[in-house]
């Protein structure tokens, strides 16, 4: 069974950057395609970003593209999401999970929450 | 980019009645291997989401029999043939097709 614990949320200001981390265990990881989602407080479920098993291929989602970066340690069985620029819309609950394939999101941490307000 | 639209935004059933939710995309979902990668996920409240739908009809591992999915294309379903106290929540169609997109969502309630 995979475990994803997420950390490294927080309260920043517009214009700041954070960097998110995911900490699996208890699986296989570097094979996997994993992913990061986010949900806005009291609003719906929005893709973020995901990243293959290698990090040699990447996606976002158009919002972000520029100012995130999603990578990744096998070695340490960890997932990132650099975040910088950030505007107060980034706000929200992030998710990491693993991505089985093509958004067979099976496993999902208990998500980190960013604050971006002045 | 594929818009997906759930309907209804909000449902209210009574326990052991049947529950189904509609979901729609903007373009086939269809992928070039011939599978569709439509899901649905699960939010129970003050939990992470979790799977419960893969490719259009498979009950995900754990998933009991009362959920199934159906559709094809661009026009998808969600069904819950009898309710319980332990299914409200928010329930999401996403589509893995072309790059990921989800649904608003639809809040079920008992």
């Amino acid at each position: 069974e995979v475990q994803l614990v997420e950390s490294g949320g927080g309260w920043v200001q517009p214009g700041g950057s954070l960097r998110l981390s995911c900490a699996a265990s208890g699986s296989i990881f570097r094979n996997d395609w994993m992913t990061w989602v986010r949900q806005a407080p009291g609003k719906g479920l929005e893709w973020v970003a995901n990243i293959n098993g290698d990090g040699s291929e990447k996606n976002y989602m158009d919002s972000v593209k520029g100012r995130f970066t999603i990578s990744r340690d096998n070695a340490k069985n960890s997932l990132f999401l650099e975040m910088n620029s950030l505007r107060a819309e980034d706000t929200a609950v992030y998710y990491c999970a693993r991505d089985q394939y093509f958004g067979k999101l099976d496993a999902w941490g208990q998500g980190t929450l960013v604050t971006v307000s002045s | 980019d594929v818009v997906m639209t759930q309907t209804p935004l909000s449902l209210s059933v009574a326990p052991g009645q049947p529950a189904s939710i509609s979901c729609k995309s903007s373009q086939s979902l269809v992928h070039g291997d011939g599978r569709t990668y439509l899901y649905w996920y699960l939010q129970k409240p003050g939990q992470s989401p979790q799977l419960l739908i893969y490719e259009v009809s498979s009950r995900f591992s754990g998933v009991p029999d009362r959920f199934s999915g159906s559709g094809s294309g661009t026009d998808f379903t969600l069904k819950i043939s009898r309710v319980e106290a332990e299914d409200v929540g928010v329930y999401y169609c996403m589509q893995g097709t072309h790059l990921k997109t989800f649904g608003q969502g639809t809040k079920v309630e008992i």
